[in-house]
């Protein structure tokens, strides 16, 4: 089957939009997280699901910042008034469970001008 | 201090040599990944590990639980081994990964 899946790839908005990213993870994976990586930087965590619950949050930046996987598998991660800091790639990533091996989506490069 | 870190974080080598990169960790961990990033490119899984020793092709990752430490060799290493490899830990109290900083290995041919 496909791995992990993130669209868009890339997307470029202006300063105060917001934005949706979407991840579709391996079939049967009940883990989900979501990562930040600034260039020149290894991953920042955001956010773990286990099922449709957000299990950690406390990696999120600020109330801007929400995530969302009403149905235990896609997640959205929601992004509202976008600043220039908030220009990175944002990373998903997959497992059976909390200790099982990651599967990592490609990214997407979010730029805010 | 950070909770892991990577040694060395710069690594160019000729084609051929065998390659060995550390991770210290400070905490408690239930697993170690071990991945790697090609530049612009996504992240792979290369090994997780909670014991022992795991091969997989070139690629050979050990961990010493008593001495909080990883190694990660690559044998034979090749251009294409050009990456960043990161070291990554999960928390045995939360389920967050700890990342080391990455080690950024060029394979000159």
């Amino acid at each position: 089957g496909a791995g992990v899946s993130q669209t868009p790839s890339n997307k470029v908005t202006e300063k105060g939009k917001y934005v949706e990213l979407r991840c579709d993870p391996i079939s049967g994976h009940t883990a989900l997280y979501w990562y930040r990586q600034s260039l020149g930087q290894g991953p920042e965590f955001l956010i773990y699901f286990q099922g449709t619950g957000a299990a950690d949050d406390s990696g999120l930046p600020n109330d801007r910042f929400f995530a969302v996987r009403p149905e235990g598998s896609v997640s959205t991660l929601k992004i509202q008034r976008t600043e220039r800091g908030d220009s990175a790639v944002y990373l998903c990533a997959s497992s059976f469970g909390p200790n099982s091996p990651l599967h990592f989506g490609n990214g997407t490069r979010l730029t805010v001008t | 201090k950070n909770e892991v870190e990577q040694s060395p974080q710069n690594l160019t080598a000729q084609e051929g040599e065998f390659i060995t990169i550390n991770c210290s960790y400070s905490v408690g961990i239930s697993a170690l990944h071990w991945l790697q990033q090609h530049p612009g490119g996504g992240i792979v899984s290369l090994f997780m590990l909670s014991s022992g020793k795991k091969k997989h092709g070139r690629l050979i990752a050990t961990i010493n639980i008593q001495e909080k430490h990883s190694s990660l060799h690559i044998t034979a290493s090749h251009p294409r081994d050009s990456a960043v490899y990161i070291c990554a830990v999960r928390s045995d109290s939360n389920y967050q990964l700890i990342w080391g900083a990455g080690t950024k290995l060029i394979i000159k041919p």
